[in-house]
């Protein structure tokens, strides 16, 4: 069963801390996105990867830091910097970057900070 | 910048159709154009994608004009099931999808 999988569905943590959030897809997609969404809102651009090991900023990147040394494997981590750090994160997937990008989306992982 | 214009929300009966409009004047010659359905607590899911003119599936229609600077979403005879939020992302000049507030469908028995 393809799809694309987040963990922890929800996560508590302590201001100063810093926490990794999961994401995960079987579907051989090569483009791999981060997004936040605060109540009420839109989604915010985070970080995006087109390809295994390289990853660009998106529109709200400060505090945060992504790694990509698994096609599959997109985490994020929120850091102790990012002022405001609670909100319901989204983890996407498409198979490139292009004029008729589909995008695949996780169930999504909401934080709080304590 | 690409940008689109939405409702902020809108309300239906169940069996109803419905028409959500987005306005999208700076839309780029070869950017296509995405609707997305969201409900609570989840991620946005796919629902329907077209370049001009009228796409169909079983979900949804999607008409656009020939200037393209808006399409419309159409839903027939919703059910309590489409409330949700629905959005209209544009493409930037990298490809990644723009997401705004959306429009928030309620559907009242």
């Amino acid at each position: 069963d393809g799809g694309i999988t987040q963990s922890p569905k929800y996560l508590f943590r302590k201001e100063g801390q810093n926490v990794t959030l999961s994401c995960e897809q079987n579907l051989n997609h090569d483009a791999m996105y981060w997004y936040r969404q605060d109540p009420g809102q839109g989604l915010r651009l985070i970080y995006y990867s087109q390809i295994v090991n390289d990853f660009q900023k998106g529109d709200i990147a400060e505090g945060y830091s992504v790694s990509r040394e698994k096609k599959e494997s997109f985490p994020l981590t929120v850091t102790s910097a990012q002022k405001n750090p609670t909100a319901f994160y989204l983890c996407a997937s498409s198979g490139t970057v292009s004029p008729y990008n589909e995008q695949f989306f996780g169930p999504g992982t909401r934080l709080t900070v304590l | 910048l690409a940008k689109t214009t939405q409702p902020i929300s809108m309300d239906s009966y169940e069996g109803q159709e419905v028409n959500i409009t987005c306005s999208h004047n700076n839309i780029a010659t070869n950017d296509y154009i995405t609707w997305y359905q969201q409900f609570p607590s989840q991620g946005p899911r796919f629902i329907i994608q077209g370049y001009k003119t009228k796409v169909t599936n079983e979900v949804a229609s999607l008409f656009i004009p020939a200037d393209r600077k808006s399409s419309t979403l159409s839903l027939p005879r919703v059910s309590l099931s489409d409330t949700a939020v629905y959005y209209c992302p544009l493409l930037g000049g990298s490809y990644i999808p723009t997401f705004g507030r959306g429009t928030s469908l309620i559907v009242h028995p």
